[in-house]
């Protein structure tokens, strides 16, 4: 089945920068999806996205669902190290739902 | 977070011998499911349950095999490990399927085939 690509697969910030990623697909998602994952822990639940075109915020999380439903994006806004982890993106269609490989995040102090 | 636990945590085993890795969730979510994560693949769909005693293959069903006799668990069985099997599993939950149903994800099983 076919996954999510997702960008980039890492990156190295220094604290206090914003940091953006994406998703797209080549169908269709009705929900799209943003999970953070800590070392040892399972995905947790970032932001939710249900409809085309919209922009959700969570703290200094952003994230928009794109018009064509084929793509999203993350924005983290002045990183701090608690940022650090890996960040998955998933498209879902009823009860299908698609992930991206992850991008992780290392924040330097 | 939700009520969703995991067992074992971790486990090591031989090629060749059977594994049940259990999922409990104390939310009476409808559905759940059952994922593998490996380096560079993301998270992959093994099976999943829309209720007690119904289950659907997802992805990567080949080896394993699942049972739900009860809402609160849902069980993973790999019959004969073998090394590719080597994997972090996780479980999921979620109240039902479709818009606004997001997954949400248990804390893991480390499993070692050797």
């Amino acid at each position: 089945g076919q996954q999510l690509n997702q960008s980039p697969q890492s990156m190295f910030i220094q604290e206090g920068e914003d940091v953006s990623m994406n998703c797209t697909s080549s169908s269709i998602f009705n929900t799209w999806l943003w999970y953070k994952q800590d070392p040892g822990e399972g995905p947790v639940l970032l932001i939710a996205l249900y409809k085309a075109g919209e922009l959700t915020s969570n703290g200094r999380l952003t994230a928009q669902f794109g018009i064509t439903r084929k793509d999203s994006f993350l924005n983290i806004s002045a990183s701090i190290p608690s940022d650090v982890g890996i960040y998955f993106c998933a498209g879902q269609d009823n009860n299908d739902m698609r992930f991206g490989a992850g991008t992780r995040l290392t924040v330097k102090p | 977070d939700a009520g969703i636990t995991q067992s074992p945590r971790h486990k090591v085993t031989e090629t060749g011998t059977p594994v049940t890795l259990r999922c409990h969730q104390t939310e009476n979510h409808r559905y759940m499911y059952w994922y593998r994560q490996d380096p560079g693949h993301g998270l992959r769909l093994i099976h999943y349950s829309y209720g007690v005693k119904d289950t659907d293959k997802g992805e990567v069903s080949d080896g394993y095999s699942v049972s739900r006799s009860k809402t609160e668990d849902f069980l993973l069985t790999l019959e004969s490990a073998t090394s590719s099997q080597t994997s972090v599993y996780f479980c999921a939950i979620s109240e039902e399927a479709g818009l606004k149903r997001p997954q949400y994800f248990g804390p893991g099983t480390r499993l070692l085939v050797l």
